[in-house]
């Protein structure tokens, strides 16, 4: 079973600031999917980037990008210039993708705060 | 496309009473999944479904909740009877195809047992 582990449960920064949240996996998989998602107070989850496993190329979306690291199993998020609207939860969350569509297994979250 | 749609948005309830969460996924999408997001346990899966067919459903916490997915455009979650335990917000997302294709999910549903 695939395990999700996010070591910071919250984070605080300045508006403007770059900020980076961590995330870690544990899989016996060699393809899948990692997927960061935002779920701001309205609760929505809103999908922020996605990671193909044999892409070797980090994703990018506007201010957002990753840091995909195979070998470590490491999928960080990095936030440049915060904005005020960027405030909310940020889950990280990873996908077999062997065949068909199977459930995301999500990590625990990190509350990222920027403040004015 | 009006994306994945759940009602009610807010459920309250008495401890005992059947509560019954519904969903429309995005129209051509074949996969639906259904999740609980708690404070504890954070985003869980509970079940989902490939062309209205349940895939797995191990993550269903117990015999008093089921789902059903009768047709493409529509799918229940059932809780009966409900517990305090119970009080999360649901979710129900759908996908296309592959897990390329990504996942939608819908606003969610909260529910509270008292």
């Amino acid at each position: 079973a695939q395990t999700v582990t996010q070591s910071q449960p919250e984070m605080s920064v300045q508006e403007a600031e770059t900020v980076t949240l961590s995330c870690t996996y544990d899989t016996s998989e060699n393809n899948y999917y990692l997927f960061w998602y935002k779920q701001p107070p309205s609760r929505q989850m809103i999908l922020v980037i996605r990671q193909e496993a044999y892409k070797q190329q980090n994703a990018t979306e506007n201010r957002f990008s990753v840091n995909f690291q195979k070998a470590a199993k490491s999928f960080s998020l990095k936030i440049s210039d915060s904005q005020l609207g960027d405030t909310a939860m940020y889950f990280c969350a990873f996908v077999y993708s062997g065949g068909g569509a199977d459930g995301l297994t999500f990590g625990k979250g990190t509350h990222l705060i920027i403040q004015p | 496309d009006a994306g994945v749609i759940q009602s009610p948005r807010h459920e309250v309830t008495e401890m005992g009473q059947e509560v019954t969460l519904r969903c429309k996924p995005i129209s051509g999408h074949d996969y639906l999944f259904w999740y609980r997001q708690t404070m504890m346990r954070g985003l869980e899966l509970l079940i989902y479904f490939n062309n209205n067919v349940p895939i797995d459903d191990s993550g269903m916490p117990e015999d008093r909740f089921s789902a059903k997915m009768p047709n493409a455009s529509f799918s229940t979650l059932k809780i009966q009877p409900s517990e305090p335990r119970d009080s999360a917000v649901y979710f129900c997302a759908s996908s296309l195809g592959t897990a390329s294709g990504g996942y939608t999910f819908g606003s969610g549903t909260r529910l509270t047992v008292v």
